[in-house]
């Protein structure tokens, strides 16, 4: 069966400061990979998607970044956080074709200071 | 824009109702709708998906119905549990510039009182 981990499970980090976030997943072959970002009260913002290694779509401008080095190796960046970065990050995977389901992991809580 | 809004914000039942969770959307031009529950401080886990061709899914005793054309889905729940306590999120898929994207709800907290 499919499974995605992400780590680490919660983060706290200063102001300025570099990011790594890392997500794989098991038991599938080139899956569509995601990043959101939840902000209380808000719903899930789409941050970067890839259909492939190396290939990566930004859906908003900001300072954080994302790489596809494996097939199922996804992770998020920042050279440089911002007070604004804090937040839960989820990363979420689906297989090929129109109506698969998304599957997300336990997501990364993310304290700027 | 694809926008998705889901009634009540929050919901607080007695253990053992029935009760049914709103979700609607602005474009019906969907190709499916997934639900998903998501504990405190937790990722999300699906429970149902309906493709667009598709009027309900079930799953014990979860059942989704999709009304494509008037753009709402409902979310029924059969005799609530305690364990049933989270919120509910509903996602729309759509074709957006070539690719498929995704718009959820902000989604309804769930409280099932013992």
């Amino acid at each position: 069966s499919q499974t995605i981990h992400q780590w680490p499970a919660t983060l706290v980090q200063p102001v300025g400061s570099p990011l790594s976030l890392e997500c794989t997943v098991e038991g599938t072959s080139n899956p569509n990979l995601y990043w959101y970002r939840q902000a209380a009260g808000r719903g899930l913002q789409l941050l970067f998607y890839s259909v492939g290694i190396g290939q990566i779509s930004s859906e908003v401008p900001q300072n954080l970044s994302a790489s596809r080095p494996q097939d199922r190796q996804f992770i998020l960046s920042s050279k440089k956080l911002l007070l604004s970065d804090s937040g839960f990050y989820l990363c979420a995977w689906r297989g090929g074709g129109s109506n698969q389901p998304q599957h997300f992991g336990d997501g990364t809580r993310l304290s700027i200071l | 824009k694809q926008e998705v809004t889901q009634i009540p914000a929050a919901l607080s039942v007695p253990e053992g109702e029935n009760l049914v969770l709103n979700c609607s959307f602005t474009d019906s031009a969907i190709y499916n709708l997934q639900w998903f529950r998501q504990d405190p401080g937790k990722g999300l886990t699906s429970l149902l998906l309906i493709q667009s061709s598709q009027r309900e899914q079930t799953s014990g005793r979860l059942n989704a119905s999709l009304d494509k054309s008037s753009g709402r889905s409902t979310l029924y729940i059969a005799a609530s549990q305690p364990g049933d306590s989270a919120t509910y999120l509903c996602a729309v898929r759509v074709n957006s510039g070539g690719y498929q994207k995704v718009t959820f709800g902000i989604g309804t907290k769930l409280q099932v009182i013992p």
